[in-house]
């Protein structure tokens, strides 16, 4: 497709699971966010690539958050042992990354609920 | 550290009102990019409009127009003849260079957008 995609759009978790949510960005974007956004607030950043490169994870929020893009296109973001803390919407957006670009471009978001 | 101030947490107005929200933004950078996203329901955050720092002219594109002031540091979003379609939470946001030379986002809580008929 055109946009960026990402999956589930829904997920459910017990406290103590793990989860990974996938982001595919636009084909050839450079760039890759995640960000997560709780209710009733404004998304918060939580990492940053550039290819396959994770070049900023100030975000993250503790040790169980991890992120990866291993061939440079599609991203995973792993959150172990889910706490209810987590439950949140997990936005993934990316860019070309040249800086006379358009900006981020988002996808339609996982949202995570923590029982 | 940046911030991004929207002050109107939720705004009504009925249709064919015009209506302005407003966004205060903080950076000690001196180039930056200013942007507006609408998110409505379905959840998905829809781009609207970039502004360049150096670029204070204001922009208009149909019923939409931005006002970027430099110096009281706002990028304040006007929707005239407001309609139900415009219903939907808008964020207004700031660039900033990310550790590794990204631009990550800051953005604002969000203002709610209702319009009534």
């Amino acid at each position: 497709g055109a946009g960026v995609s990402q999956s589930p759009r829904y997920k459910v978790a017990k406290r103590g699971q793990d989860v990974a949510l996938r982001c595919d960005p636009i084909s050839g974007h450079v760039s890759l966010f995640w960000y997560q956004q709780a209710l009733g607030q404004g998304p918060e950043f939580l990492t940053y690539f550039q290819n396959e490169a994770q070049l900023d994870k100030s975000g993250l929020p503790s040790d169980r958050f991890f992120a990866e893009r291993p061939e440079g296109s599609v991203s995973t973001l792993k959150i172990q042992r889910t706490q209810q803390e987590d439950s949140a919407v997990y936005l993934c957006a990316s860019s070309t990354g040249l800086a006379g670009g358009p900006g981020q471009f988002f996808g339609p978001g996982t949202r995570l609920t923590v029982l | 550290a940046q911030k991004v101030t929207q002050a109107q947490t939720e705004i009504s107005v009925v249709e064919k009102e015009d209506v302005t929200l407003d966004c205060v933004y903080e950076t000690r950078d001196t180039t930056y990019y200013l942007f507006w996203y609408k998110q409505p329901p379905s959840g998905e955050l829809v781009f609207l409009i970039r502004r360049n720092s150096f670029d204070e002219q204001n922009e208009i594109s149909g019923r939409y127009s931005w006002n970027f002031q430099k110096s009281t540091s706002s990028f304040n979003f006007t929707i005239t003849a407001s309609q139900v379609v415009d219903s939907a939470v808008y964020f207004c946001a700031l660039s900033e260079n990310s550790e590794g030379g990204g631009n990550k986002l800051t953005f604002g809580t969000g203002t709610q957008l209702k319009v009534e008929l």
